[in-house]
């Protein structure tokens, strides 16, 4: 089973921040990494497919990037909305699994 | 416009079986694989395994294998995800969600059905 650790666990940044969450994978998974974002009581939402194309309808200062083992998801121009937990997620090898998730808190 | 419906929360005993549904409409739900996800009270999310309802290939994660059966009714684009002897531990939000490809990110997903399992 292919293991996803996400760096950091948790995170406290202001609005108008870059910011930027590492995807590793145990062995290489080509570009079959994607990443969701979850906000408390609602479920989980796609923003980036296929480890740097962006989800319809998510804005553009959501981006990711990377391919085999390491994986990046980069938020430019944190805003208050941004408040969630974000997962990466691998499809390369069954049984698929998730990262364990970034918490970022806004302050 | 596309969504998956899933059934309403359960409250149920240790040993008690269960089925829950998640229901899809605005595609064609046999051209889309639908996968599981439990999510354990303030944890993260874990794969459970997929379904593809146009033939129920299956496929399940080791750790999930034996415990649960995923399956679909294309005749009513539901699919489902059972137990047949419910432990405490099964206690978690359950979600639904679809994929075009067996590899594609899963791009829509359903509102989450809550289980719990107390005694």
């Amino acid at each position: 089973e292919i293991v996803l650790t996400q760096s950091p666990d948790f995170q406290s940044v202001t609005p108008k921040e870059k910011v930027t969450i590492t995807c590793r994978a145990s062995q290489s998974i080509g570009s079959n990494l994607h990443w969701y974002q979850q906000k408390p009581d609602q479920s989980p939402k796609l923003l980036i497919k296929d480890a740097s194309q962006s989800f319809s309808g998510v804005p553009s200062r959501f981006s990711g990037s990377g391919s085999g083992t390491q994986f990046t998801l980069t938020i430019s121009g944190l805003e208050a909305e941004d408040g969630a937990t974000y997962y990466c997620h691998q499809s390369s090898s069954l049984p698929f699994t998730f990262g364990q998730g970034t918490k970022l808190e806004i302050k | 416009e596309v969504q998956l419906v899933q059934s309403g929360a359960e409250v149920k005993e240790p040993g008690d079986s269960l089925r829950i549904s998640c229901k899809g409409s605005g595609y064609s739900f046999t051209t889309y694989w639908i996968g599981w996800v439990r999510q354990m009270p303030g944890k993260g999310l874990e794969w459970m395994g997929i379904i593809f309802p146009g033939d129920s290939d299956t496929r399940y994660s080791p750790s999930f294998q034996g415990q649960v059966t995923i399956s679909a009714d294309k005749s009513i684009s539901t699919a489902y995800l059972q137990w047949s002897s419910l432990k405490a531990s099964d206690t978690a939000m359950y979600y639904c969600a679809r994929h075009d490809g067996l590899t594609s990110g899963w791009d829509w997903w359903g509102q989450g059905t809550l289980v719990t399992v107390s005694s």
